[in-house]
């Protein structure tokens, strides 16, 4: 069981807005704002989107959010299109020194 | 460019031991926290540990006792050394930098990956 909560799948319309939630402790999202959002593509390895809560590393599109609110972080992905298909997964700093990792998500474009 | 090439992996027995490298170049490596993280098959990602830029490790739960973090400046190398491997090792290896370029804690660049594969 991973220590951030994600649900499993998401699915949306080319176009449309989908939001990847991920839930964590006081001692984690909570805590600080080390939240952190990769995307990975199937065979490849994980890519950093979203850094710091909110921000985007360079070359990455502004139509990937990130928020916080108490415990729970998200993922806003705008304007979904057919290569947003991918696991998502959010990550955070814990007190004491680990890195936590949500289960994954899922996206479809339907 | 940046560039972080895993090697070492394999497969071996349950109990064994085995070494992962992670040869870095492109960036000052002496200056960067490095990380290692593993993807089981068809599962997610999961942290096992890291070196800081001065040489402290935290090490995951699972890899506490039987694996090791290291790192070796003068040659832009990373080191996993894993020992008394179980099944549940078995998966996907990415050394990854850690907080260089975008923030404390982000994982800003990983290395294609090593499968380690633990089977009787």
């Amino acid at each position: 069981q991973s220590a951030l909560t994600q649900p499993a799948s998401v699915s949306g319309s080319p176009g449309q807005s989908i939001t990847v939630s991920c839930t964590g402790t006081s001692s984690d999202i909570g805590a600080d704002n080390y939240v952190s959002w990769y995307q990975q593509h199937p065979g490849k390895a994980p890519k950093l989107i979203i850094y710091a809560v909110t921000n985007r590393p360079s070359g990455v599109s502004n139509r990937f959010s990130g928020s916080k609110a108490g415990n729970t972080a998200s993922l806003t992905i705008s304007g979904l299109r057919a290569e947003d298909e991918a696991d998502y997964y959010c990550s955070s700093y814990r007190r004491g020194g680990n890195l936590v990792f949500g289960g994954g998500t899922e996206l479809t474009v339907l | 460019e940046v560039h972080l090439v895993e090697s070492g992996g394999g497969l071996v027995k349950p109990g064994e031991s085995l070494r992962l490298s992670c040869a870095a170049s492109g960036f000052t490596f002496s200056n960067a926290w490095m990380t290692w993280v593993r993807q089981a098959p068809g599962k997610g990602l999961e942290w096992v540990g890291r070196v800081s830029a001065g040489g402290t490790t935290d090490h995951a739960a699972p890899a506490k006792g039987r694996f090791t973090i290291s790192r070796d400046d003068s040659k832009n190398t990373l080191h996993l050394q894993m020992s008394s491997l179980e099944t549940d090792d078995t998966g996907v290896y990415y050394c990854v930098r850690e907080g260089y370029n975008y923030g404390y804690h982000s994982l800003d660049f990983w290395g294609q990956g090593s499968l380690v594969t633990v089977s009787s």
